[in-house]
Formats: structure tokens, C-alpha cells, sequence
């Protein structure tokens, strides 16, 4: 079954540093996003993607972070200066179309590590 | 008052008793509901989606939505230690399946054999 793939799984970054986490969607799919989520806490929104444009970010999504799609098969978030508060778990989905009945599916994560 | 209510647990059941996990929700305009099984280290995985009000039934899953109490439930029924993970409720708004989606906190669960 295709999967969404995400690298690296684990990354120790010192703050202030910045960070790049990469996904690759499902080939299909047309929807992306990136989910965040620190350590005890619930899973949260950061920002959707369609059609090389953002479609939605969260309030958390600041000038520090930014979404690429450089190739047709990677999608990319930076974190152009980290701080301490970035260590989470971050999550990539994607979905197939807007259509009603389609799920978002996840992949495995990148646990960031900010010293 | 929180968008998505999810008591975090933990959850402690012996093998092949019936689990219930619920989450209850503020925002009238969640239509669609989900339920997401984490293991540790694992990225959500989708175990139920469903649409507004109603039941539905995967195996030994059923999933319950009432919109009028804005409940959602999940049923395991003759759990198994492979369950054993947290469980995460999430929603989102009509339209589109591109709408951002809304978490719970998760639920841990522990199935003893």
C-alpha cells in the first residue's frame, strides 16, 4: 500500500540553527500538509498546501516557517531559526482530492530535537 | 471550552474485553470524524471515517457519531494486545476532503494478554 514517507526520523538540531524536514506524498495525491506534535500534547495544525501555494496556516505557522514543493515529489518544511519550543514530532499528510470521502494519511514523523 | 475533548487515559483492559473510548467537541460545523490508531513512534493511522451522524462497522470496530450531543465514540470489541496504542479522535469541517483536521489528546490504551 503507498505510504507517506518522511526524513529523517530523528534530527538534533542546535537552536538557532535552521532545519529542513522532508516528506514525500503518496504519487497521486494532490493535498499536503504538516501536523505538529510536542511531546504530551495534542497533534496540531500548521499548514496545508494545493497547487504550489499555501491554502491555510495555523496561527503557530510565523514567518519562520515556510512549505516548498521543489521537485513533483518532495515537499519540504523550514524552520529558518530554530528555538527550543520547535521540539516536537512533525508530521507530513497527504490527501488524493477534495472530494468528501478521501482520508488524510500520515507518515511516521521527524522527531526534532532542538538543543 | 475546548474545540476536541479526549480523556487522555490511560486505558487498562484485559485481552478481549469491549473498550470504549470517547471525545466529545464544541464546533457545530465538524461533519466529518475520524479515528486514529498511534503505536509509539508511529505516525496516526486511519482505523474509522465517518460522515454526520450514525454508526459504522469495521470488524471488531465500531465507530458512533451524535451530532446533537457532539459525541463521538470508538468501540473495540474482543480486544487483542496488538491494540494496545493510543487512540486519537479528529474532525473536521463539510466540504472538501483538503480542510485541516482537528485532534483530540489521544487516548492510551494497554491490552493485557
Amino acid at each position: 500500500e503507498p505510504e507517506v514517507t518522511q526524513t529523517p526520523s530523528h534530527q538534533v538540531t542546535q537552536m538557532g540553527q535552521e532545519v529542513i524536514l522532508r516528506c514525500v506524498p503518496i504519487s497521486n495525491h494532490l493535498y499536503f500538509y504538516w501536523y505538529r506534535q510536542i511531546l504530551g500534547q495534542k497533534v496540531e495544525f500548521l499548514v496545508s498546501f494545493y497547487n504550489n501555494e499555501i491554502s491555510e496556516k495555523s496561527e503557530i505557522f510565523d514567518d519562520q516557517f515556510s512549505v516548498e514543493r521543489p521537485d513533483g515529489s518532495n515537499f519540504t518544511l523550514k524552520i529558518r531559526s530554530t528555538k527550543l519550543e520547535d521540539s516536537a514530532m512533525y508530521f507530513c499528510a497527504s490527501v488524493a482530492t477534495s472530494s468528501s470521502n478521501q482520508p488524510q494519511h500520515f507518515g511516521d514523523g521527524t522527531r526534532l530535537s532542538i538543543l | 471550552q475546548k474545540e476536541v475533548e479526549q480523556d487522555p487515559g490511560p486505558l487498562s483492559v484485559p485481552e478481549g474485553a469491549i473498550v470504549s473510548l470517547n471525545c466529545t467537541y464544541s464546533n457545530s460545523a465538524f461533519q466529518y470524524f475520524m479515528w486514529y490508531r498511534q503505536y509509539s513512534r508511529k505516525g496516526p493511522e486511519l482505523l474509522m471515517y465517518t460522515y454526520s451522524s450514525g454508526n459504522k462497522e469495521d470488524g471488531r470496530f465500531t465507530a458512533q457519531v451524535d451530532k446533537s450531543s457532539k459525541y463521538i465514540s470508538l468501540f473495540i470489541r474482543d480486544s487483542q494486545p496488538s491494540d494496545s496504542a493510543t487512540y486519537l479522535c479528529a474532525m473536521r469541517n463539510s466540504g472538501g476532503s483538503n480542510y485541516k483536521l482537528t485532534f483530540g489528546k489521544g487516548t492510551l490504551l494497554t491490552v493485557n494478554p
